[in-house]
């Protein structure tokens, strides 16, 4: 059974880090690119940013481009996002994601975590 | 980047009724376009991906049509489980955008 879990979130000042997790069961982690989507309370999704399952790939939204970096322990069946400088309207729920296509998102992205609430607030 | 337009924004229905949601992007995707389904507190749960394909699980009374610019999910017969917010997103191109959501709400 696929089982992806995030943590790590938690309330931040605007301006430090946070590190998220995402710890992924029941499939092969390591053959599959993963993704970062974002709810902010109220309000829609929005795509953040993947890796492919490799490693060696990685895309992000304009909105986070330069300060949050997806990666990847493949050994630790692990996913993350380091998230700096954060901004107020960084505060959200931010879901993991398995994506199963060997082209990204071209079989959608099948299997969520439950998310971890991130509020930027001083 | 591609906008995703979503129509309508809400949408009262009834049981056993059929509707129809529209995703337009504002440029080709081709047939990269997914569906999620989404309830409250819950995370999205993935319905259709490339236009038209069930995802696993998923009942037959949901169906997604389109291609280049203009796509939609219709429900043929709505069923009490079937109230919720629904999101297009195109993987044609990073970012990989989502509509801003569809509330389908019980009449």
């Amino acid at each position: 059974q696929v089982q992806l879990v995030e943590s790590g979130g938690g309330v931040v000042q605007p301006g430090r880090s946070l590190r998220l997790s995402c710890a992924a069961s029941g499939f092969s982690f390591s053959t599959y690119a993963m993704h970062w989507v974002r709810q902010a309370p109220g309000k829609g999704l929005e795509w953040v940013a993947v890796i492919s399952y490799e490693e060696n790939n990685t895309e992000y939204a304009d909105s986070v481009k330069g300060r949050f970096t997806i990666s990847r322990d493949n050994s630790k069946n692990t996913l993350f996002l380091q998230m700096n400088s954060l901004r107020p309207e960084d505060s959200a729920v931010y879901f993991c994601a398995r994506d199963p296509s060997l082209v990204v998102g071209g079989r959608g992205l099948d299997s969520w975590g439950q998310g971890t609430l991130v509020t930027v607030s001083s | 980047d591609i906008q995703m337009t979503q129509s309508p924004s809400s949408l009262s229905a009834s049981v056993g009724d059929r509707v129809t949601i529209t995703c337009r992007a504002s440029q080709s995707i081709s047939n990269s376009l997914n569906w999620y389904q989404q309830k409250p507190g819950k995370a999205p749960k993935l319905l259709i991906y490339a236009t038209s394909t069930f995802q696993r699980g998923v009942p037959s009374r949901f169906s997604g049509s389109g291609s280049g610019t203009d796509f939609t999910l219709s429900i043929s017969s709505l069923q009490p489980e079937d109230f919720a917010t629904y999101y297009c997103q195109q993987t044609y191109t990073s970012p990989y955008t989502f509509g801003q959501g569809t509330k389908l709400e019980i009449k």
